[in-house]
């Protein structure tokens, strides 16, 4: 089906080990984005891509990594990861200045 | 930097009765509007957008928002609301000629049956 899809949908880790968060879309949107949900402060933005090979920072990048090798996927790596990165990861993509972003179904990452 | 202020954080309303959500933000420039909604357990999704021409919107399941230039606002209304309404709304606010928008914080709303 056509859609943004995430995977792996829940995920308990360990502190100090890396876990990666995958994103997948399949309109071919140019723009995509991760952004982490933490009650009482809404979403906010970890780490932006406007094409492939083409990404930048948000508010909250420190203690994760992206890569954008295809347009399509958008992984999001917590090289160490830690308790404070316990959250909701949203992946989001959209056409950009003309369009709406389109969320995925989220990733429920728990750190231990 | 450009912010979204969502004043009320928790909403508890009986069904039936009429829903007015606040946003606003700080940038001055051109502006591109949004409302999200994001139900129990889900991902979430767009209510309504505001890109240009006449300011009051209409969007899905009965909303609508309408943007005040003068007063930096885009406030989400609905004359009745029902239990299904239960769920988190964003507001979210882009500066004309960029693709990165800004989230307010989220008001949850509860609706009683």
């Amino acid at each position: 089906d056509a859609g943004i899809t995430q995977s792996p949908r829940y995920k308990i880790t360990e502190t100090g080990r890396q876990v990666t968060l995958m994103c997948h879309q399949t309109w071919s949107h140019s723009y995509m984005f991760w952004y982490r949900q933490d009650l009482g402060h809404g979403l906010r933005l970890i780490y932006y891509s406007a094409a492939a090979d083409i990404t930048d920072k948000g508010e909250v990048p420190d203690g994760y990594v992206v890569s954008r090798s295809k347009t399509e996927n958008f992984p999001l790596t917590l090289e160490s990861a830690t308790r404070s990165q316990t959250s909701v990861y949203f992946c989001a993509s959209s056409e950009g200045l003309a369009g709406e972003q389109y969320f995925g179904p989220g990733t429920r990452l728990t750190v231990t | 930097a450009q912010s979204v202020s969502q004043h009320n954080h928790h909403v508890i309303l009986s069904e039936a009765a009429s829903l007015e959500l606040g946003c606003n933000y700080s940038y001055g420039g051109t502006v591109n509007l949004f409302w999200y909604v994001q139900y129990p357990g889900q991902h979430l999704q767009l209510l309504l957008k505001y890109f240009s021409g006449d300011p009051l919107v209409k969007g899905i399941k009965g909303f609508e928002a309408e943007f005040i230039k003068s007063k930096f606002s885009f406030n989400l209304r609905k004359p009745s609301v029902q239990w299904s309404d239960t769920a988190e709304y964003f507001c979210a606010v882009r500066k004309g000629g960029s693709y990165i928008p800004t989230f307010g914080r989220g008001t949850s709303l509860i609706v009683h049956p």
